[in-house]
């Protein structure tokens, strides 16, 4: 099973700073097939990036996904009010495996 | 618009078996894409389940396998879940997604789709 490690638990910045989140794999993930989720309290995870690095529809271009192998980063340009929240990876290469998720908090 | 969404009891007694259904609207399941569930205990992180193509094959977290059985209701438009012999452990916000489709190997990708979740207790 691939594990997904993700770093840091949580990020504390403020709004207009940019974000760099981290989503390393315990194997090469084939083909970059790996995921990027946002999560709010009480809802449903919401697709931001698929392919490592494929905005999925709908969502705005400060998001931007990069990676291969075993090293994947999430980078939101300019930070907004409402992208504080949980931030899950997900690698469906070789089965499907969530990392942990990080917290993003206001500062 | 693609919309899914979950129902079931909950709460389940320790050792029964845990049953939800997932109706979709706004596509037919029997169309294509694969349907999945994933779980999340509260305040954790999430665990996938399993997923089922369009064509009824199905393909279930190691993990859980010998528990777990998904099906499509292709008439009703809905697929279901079932998870035996329930322990506290299994506990948790169900939901239940809709996956694209490797267009390569046809295998399943992200989870593009969600529903709201529903949350079932084990416990007697």
């Amino acid at each position: 099973e691939i594990v997904l490690t993700q770093s840091p638990g949580t990020l504390s910045l403020s709004p207009g700073e940019r974000a760099t989140l981290s989503c390393r794999a315990s194997q090469s993930v084939s083909s970059s097939y790996l995921a990027w989720y946002q999560q709010k309290p009480g809802q449903a995870p919401r697709l931001l990036i698929y392919g490592a690095s494929n905005r999925a529809t709908g969502i705005p271009d400060r998001f931007s996904g990069s990676g291969s192998g075993t090293d994947f980063t999430l980078t939101i340009s300019r930070l907004e009010p409402e992208d504080f929240a949980v931030y899950y990876c997900q690698q469906y290469g070789s089965s499907h495996t969530f990392g942990q998720g990080t917290k993003l908090e206001i500062k | 618009q693609v919309q899914l969404q979950e129902s079931g009891p909950g709460l389940v007694k320790p050792s029964e078996t845990l049953s939800l259904t997932c109706a979709v609207s706004g596509y037919s399941i029997s169309s294509g894409y694969y349907w999945g569930w994933i779980r999340q205990p509260p305040g954790k992180g999430l665990e996938w389940i399993g997923s089922i193509y369009y064509n009824g094959s199905t393909y279930y977290n190691p993990s859980l396998k010998s528990r777990v059985t998904i099906s499509l209701d292709t008439s009703k438009n809905h697929f279901s879940l079932r998870l035996n012999s329930v322990t506290a452990a299994d506990t948790a916000f169900y939901y239940c997604a809709r996956q694209e489709v490797d267009f390569d190997t046809s295998g399943p990708e992200e989870f593009d789709y969600w529903g709201q979740g529903t949350l079932v207790t084990v416990s007697s």
